[in-house]
């Protein structure tokens, strides 16, 4: 169990460019969580993966934003056109699901990718 | 809409105290509650999770109670170490969905 990885850990881009991060959930973990946390606040729901299915959105989730996992195994969140408001620390989060038994809905973090948009 | 808040915002103690940390919550239909720490520039780390059908969880130094019906869980810290300065988080599931919401965080400092 190596743990939830993200990549880039620190992205710094400047207006208007696309961006691109990955999540590799834990091995077997069929759930994926994306959040996005701004300095001194709680981190924020973006969207739930079960499996490759994307089964929930927030309205935070804007046009410009879209996330796949396809395969159900690693997951992608894309920005288009960043504006400075979408810099932010951007979280990725596992959970086993039922084959995790009690713990099956606990979930766990990656230590997330850091977006400054210039 | 559940609303969950943290108290204090940011806490200093000496080294060896006992603390507790607050978190409140506005919707009491949750399917479960977890508590996280975050060290500065870093992701989240589990401490516990309590489902909605248990009172407590323990692990080491830490106890985390859970009372759903008036909205509240307390995290409690034995014996404060310098080690645990850090962000504290509580964040609920609720009963129907799958998203975390989560408090803004206790700040611990804890001098030596």
């Amino acid at each position: 169990d190596t743990g939830v990885s993200q990549d880039p850990r620190h992205k710094i881009t400047k207006r208007g460019q696309n961006v691109t991060f990955r999540c590799d959930p834990i091995s077997e973990h069929n759930r994926l969580y994306w959040y996005r946390q701004t300095l001194g606040q709680g981190p924020e729901f973006l969207t739930y993966f079960q499996n490759e299915a994307q089964l929930e959105k927030s309205r935070l989730l804007s046009d410009r934003f879209s996330a796949e996992r396809p395969k159900g195994s690693f997951s992608t969140l894309e920005i288009q056109r960043t504006e400075q408001g979408d810099s932010a620390m951007y979280l990725c989060a596992s959970s086993p699901g039922l084959a995790g038994g009690r713990r099956y809905n606990e979930q766990f973090f990656g230590p997330g990718t850091r977006l400054t948009v210039l | 809409k559940q609303e969950v808040t943290q108290i204090p915002a940011a806490l200093s103690v000496p080294e060896g105290e006992n603390l507790v940390l607050n978190c409140s919550f506005t919707d009491s239909a949750i399917y479960n509650l977890q508590w996280f720490r975050q060290d500065p520039g870093k992701g989240l780390t589990s401490l516990l999770l309590i489902q909605s059908s248990q009172r407590e969880q323990t692990s080491g130094r830490l106890n985390a109670s859970l009372d759903k019906s008036s909205g509240r869980s307390t995290l409690y810290i034995a014996a404060s170490q310098p080690g645990d300065s850090a962000t504290y988080l509580c964040a609920v599931r609720l009963e129907y969905g799958n998203k975390l919401v989560f408090g803004a965080g206790t700040i611990l400092r804890v001098k030596s």
